[in-house]
């Protein structure tokens, strides 16, 4: 059964830090890795897919990565500004046959201060 | 390209009623799964349906169900509602379960 842990639970930095936030799995033979954002009673917008063959995706300031034999991602956000606060979550998805879900993190709650 | 919708985006039931959600994928999109999401528990998998098959389905009880019709709409159903559903209920749509998953804002049901 695939467990996904975050950590830290919550995150403080000043604006224009650069930060990482921690994502770690039980389960190796994961097939992707999406990192979602979550703000205040809203809904996940997905920031990046990362498939198991693969060892990172960029997109913009955001940079993620993906080591399986570890069980371990990072999110790893340069020149943070105000308006990345928000809930931070990582997801895995099985390896196919029956296990069409994503397993979900409980997220990093991300504040960035003027 | 229109995203995915949920309908409604808020719901005050009683115990004992049932409710019904809906979700409309993005367009093209055949695989459409739900997902609950409370505060003590995080995000937990409700159900995934691909072309009108449940594939999928977490652990909930029997009084959660779901089905997706021909045009990939799907709707969710829950009998004898509980406290304990008060949540937020999401959608997520994506070509295929192993590819973007792309979400609605969700439904926010509060049971009385």
């Amino acid at each position: 059964k695939q467990e996904v842990t975050q950590i830290p639970a919550a995150l403080s930095v000043p604006e224009g830090e650069n930060l990482v936030l921690n994502c770690s799995f039980t389960d190796s033979a994961i097939y992707n890795l999406q990192w979602f954002r979550q703000d205040p009673g809203k809904g996940l917008t997905s920031l990046l897919l990362i498939q198991s063959s693969q060892r990172e995706q960029t997109s913009g300031r955001l940079n993620a990565s993906l080591d399986k034999s570890s069980g371990r991602s990072t999110l790893y956000i340069a020149a943070s500004q105000p308006g990345d606060s928000a809930t931070y979550l990582c997801a895995g998805s099985g390896s196919g046959g029956s296990n069409y879900k994503l397993t979900f993190g409980k997220g990093t709650l991300l504040t960035v201060n003027p | 390209k229109a995203g995915v919708t949920q309908t409604p985006r808020y719901l005050i039931k009683t115990r004992g009623q049932q409710v019904t959600l809906s979700c409309s994928p993005i367009s093209g999109h055949r695989s459409v799964s739900w997902y609950q999401q409370t505060p003590g528990q995080g995000l937990q998998f409700l159900f995934e349906y691909f072309s009108e098959t449940q594939r999928n389905k977490g652990n909930f009880p029997g009084r959660f169900s779901g089905r997706q019709f021909s045009n990939s709409r799907s709707e969710m159903n829950v009998s004898t509602l509980e406290l304990g559903d008060s949540a937020l209920y999401l959608c997520a749509s994506s070509f295929s379960v192993l590819d973007t998953q792309y979400f609605g804002p969700g439904t926010r049901l509060t049971v009385l």
